[in-house]
C-alpha cells in the first residue's frame, strides 16, 4: 500500500521566506510526526498530533515554527521567516498508535530544505 | 528511554549473513527492543521489535538475550540494499512523551560487492 509521502522532495528558499512543508500519513493512522534531521545528526523531535488531542508542540525550536493537521489526515509545517540554521532534512512519520511500546512509526522520504 | 550501545561500523560481504549487536544492560522489564535503519538521503525505516522472545520477519531476525541486556540483528543475507545506519533503541510502554523517537549513533553497516 501507499506509504508515507511528503512535498516537495526539495526546497530551496531565501532567507525570510516562509515554505510550507506537506505530508500525507498513511490512511488510517491516527498518530502523525514531524522530526527534523541536520545532515549527519540524529532525529530531532518537533510536533506529534494524535486523533483530535491537543498536539505536542513541545519540540517546535521557536514561534517561527507552526504545524496544523487537517481532518486528521494531511499535515502542513510552516516555517517563517526562514533562516540558514533551518536547512535540514524534514521528516514526517505515522503511526497505529497502538501503544508506545510497540508502536512502529513509518516515515517519509523528508523534504530537504536549504535556506540560502 | 535506556540507553544502547552499538557498534559505530560493521562490514559485509554480499549475501553472507549479517549479525549487528545491541547491548542495553539497564532495560526495564517492560520495554520492548526496536531497531530501525536509515539508507543513506531517506528516512529511517523500520525493520522489527520484539520482547523477550525471538522474532522474524521478511526483513530480519531479532534474537534477544535471555536475561534480555542484549539483542542482535540478524541479516540472513545481506544484499547491497541493506547498506545503512542501523539503529537499536527501547520503548517504554509507561506512557509519558515516549513516543519520540531518538536515535542513537547506530553501526553503519558496509555490503561489500
Amino acid at each position: 500500500g501507499a506509504g508515507v509521502s511528503q512535498s516537495p522532495s526539495n526546497k530551496v528558499t531565501e532567507k525570510g521566506k516562509d515554505v510550507e512543508l506537506r505530508c500525507d500519513p498513511i490512511s488510517g493512522h491516527t498518530a502523525l510526526y514531524w522530526y527534523r534531521q541536520r545532515l549527519g545528526q540524529g532525529l530531532e523531535f518537533l510536533i506529534y498530533f494524535q486523533g483530535n488531542s491537543a498536539p505536542d508542540k513541545s519540540g517546535l525550536p521557536s514561534d517561527r515554527f507552526s504545524a496544523e493537521r487537517t481532518g486528521g489526515s494531511v499535515s502542513t509545517l510552516t516555517i517563517q521567516r526562514t533562516q540558514q540554521e533551518d536547512s535540514a532534512v524534514y521528516l514526517c512519520a505515522s503511526s497505529l498508535n497502538l501503544g508506545q511500546g510497540q508502536e512502529t512509526q513509518y516515515f517519509g522520504p523528508g523534504t530537504r530544505l536549504l535556506v540560502l | 528511554d535506556a540507553k544502547t550501545t552499538q557498534p559505530n561500523s560493521m562490514e559485509s560481504n554480499e549475501e553472507e549473513p549479517v549479525h549487528l549487536p545491541c547491548n542495553h544492560s539497564t532495560i526495564s522489564g517492560t520495554d520492548y527492543i526496536h531497531w530501525y535503519r536509515q539508507l543513506p538521503s531517506q528516512g529511517p525505516e523500520y525493520v522489527i521489535h520484539g520482547l523477550t522472545s525471538n522474532v522474524n520477519n521478511r526483513m530480519a531476525s531479532l534474537a534477544i538475550a535471555e536475561d534480555r541486556k542484549s539483542s542482535t540483528l540478524i541479516l540472513h543475507r545481506a544484499t547491497l540494499r541493506d547498506a545503512a545506519v542501523y539503529y537499536c533503541i527501547l520503548r517504554d510502554p509507561s506512557g509519558g512523551s515516549n513516543y519520540k523517537l531518538t536515535f542513537g549513533k547506530g553501526t553503519l553497516l558496509t555490503v561489500n560487492p
